[in-house]
Formats: structure tokens, C-alpha cells, sequence
């Protein structure tokens, strides 16, 4: 146990769906991410939120929109994806002191898109 | 941004010291080296980080060459467990310091 829980492990959405990630971290930590594993590819910062405004945005396809209601929630809407969307969704949360010094990661969404 | 050379994979015999090593030969003097490391189907785990100085902590050790462009990891009596991909990351200081450059990592089975 992380103290980042991610819902839901897996997910399968066609096209023209619209579904959100959720992530929440337990931690009292300020900064949270988002990251995209695609098989066989490293680890990809889409986005970062800390104190609640977003700080990063790596270039991510508008289909892919977060959301930082308050420093523990965080969520990923997504819509009108591409099957190569399809990719573990990792949020983590660390502690800014002031330097990022350790992230703690959640177990992931497993996404396909058909 | 200094960028890491690992070998694609490793086996170590149960009981056994893994030592996992890691190139970052073009590391800035103000970067830090950090382990994780990715169990199938969960997020990765942090494990230790340093700058120069050798570092041990209840999971691991890291010895970092006097040069700083290498480093290597040691899970001093391995177990089943810690059958995972292992990461050596370099981080960048500065304003991108969210940055974490992840690669392929290192595939460490444990072998009973």
C-alpha cells in the first residue's frame, strides 16, 4: 500500500466514450501527476498539478483533460480516444521540500481503447 | 539532461547479493541519482537516492563511483520478491525538476 489508490484498475471504452480516471493520494503530499506507460516505451510525464494549479503540461492531446479538485484528488477525463491511447495510467503524488524528492506511485489503470 | 545506460536484464540466485550497475556519464554536478523499480502490474517504487555519496537505507544500497558517472545498486540478500525492472534515473535541477527521464530499466529476476 502506496497511499495513492487509483479506480479503476482496468478500463476498456470505445472511441466515443467519455471516462475519468480517479486518483487519490493519502500521503499530505502537494504535487500530483500523471504519467502514460505504453508497452515496451518508458514512462511519459503527462501532466503535474502542485498546490493545485497545473505546472506541466507535456504536450498531451486535448482528448486528455485533468483535473485538481484539491491537493489529494486527482482526476484524468478522457474522450475520443485512439486505440493507441491504449497504456497503463499511473498517478503519483510527492512532497515538495522544495525539491521533488521521491514519488509515490499508484497501482495504475490498465485502459484499452477498441 | 544526463541520460543512463542499463543492461536489459539480469538474473541473481535467491539469498544472493544483486548488484545492478548504471552508466550516467554525462551527469551535471548537481544531479542526483535515483533507483526505483516497477513490480509486474504496479506503479514503480521508490528505492534510494544520492547525490556522491554512498547511500544505504532498509531496502538498498547505492555506491557511486568518485567520477560520478556510474553508479550500482545493491539488494544485499535478494528474494522472490524483488524480481522487477529496475530504473536508474537522473534528475534534472532547475525549473523542470518534475522531470524524471525514465528508460528501459534493467528486468532483475530472482532465481530460486
Amino acid at each position: 500500500e502506496t497511499g495513492v489508490t487509483q479506480t479503476p484498475r482496468h478500463l476498456v471504452m470505445g472511441m466515443t466514450n467519455k471516462k475519468s480516471l480517479k486518483c487519490e493520494q493519502h500521503l499530505g503530499h502537494n504535487a500530483m501527476y500523471w504519467y502514460k506507460q505504453s508497452a515496451k516505451k518508458p514512462l511519459e510525464l503527462m501532466f503535474v498539478y502542485s498546490l493545485e494549479e497545473r505546472v506541466e503540461n507535456n504536450s498531451v492531446p486535448s482528448r486528455f483533460s485533468p483535473e485538481c479538485p484539491n491537493s489529494s484528488h486527482l482526476f484524468l477525463h478522457l474522450h475520443t480516444l485512439q486505440p493507441e491511447d491504449s497504456a497503463l495510467y499511473l498517478c503519483a503524488s510527492s512532497q515538495e521540500s522544495p525539491l521533488v524528492e521521491k514519488l509515490f506511485f499508484g497501482s495504475g489503470t490498465q485502459l484499452s481503447v477498441l | 539532461d544526463a541520460k543512463t545506460t542499463q543492461p536489459p536484464s539480469m538474473d541473481c540466485a535467491e539469498g544472493r547479493a544483486a548488484n545492478l550497475p548504471c552508466n550516467h556519464s554525462t551527469i551535471s554536478g548537481n544531479e542526483y541519482v535515483y533507483w526505483y523499480r516497477q513490480i509486474h502490474s504496479q506503479g514503480p517504487q521508490y528505492i534510494i537516492h544520492g547525490l556522491k555519496n554512498n547511500e544505504t537505507n532498509e531496502m538498498a544500497s547505492l555506491i557511486i563511483t568518485e567520477d560520478r558517472k556510474s553508479s550500482t545498486l545493491i539488494l544485499p540478500h535478494a528474494t522472490l520478491r524483488d524480481t522487477a525492472v529496475y530504473y536508474c534515473i537522473v534528475r534534472p535541477w532547475g525549473d523542470s525538476n518534475y522531470q524524471l527521464i525514465w528508460g528501459a530499466g534493467t528486468k532483475l529476476i530472482i532465481k530460486p
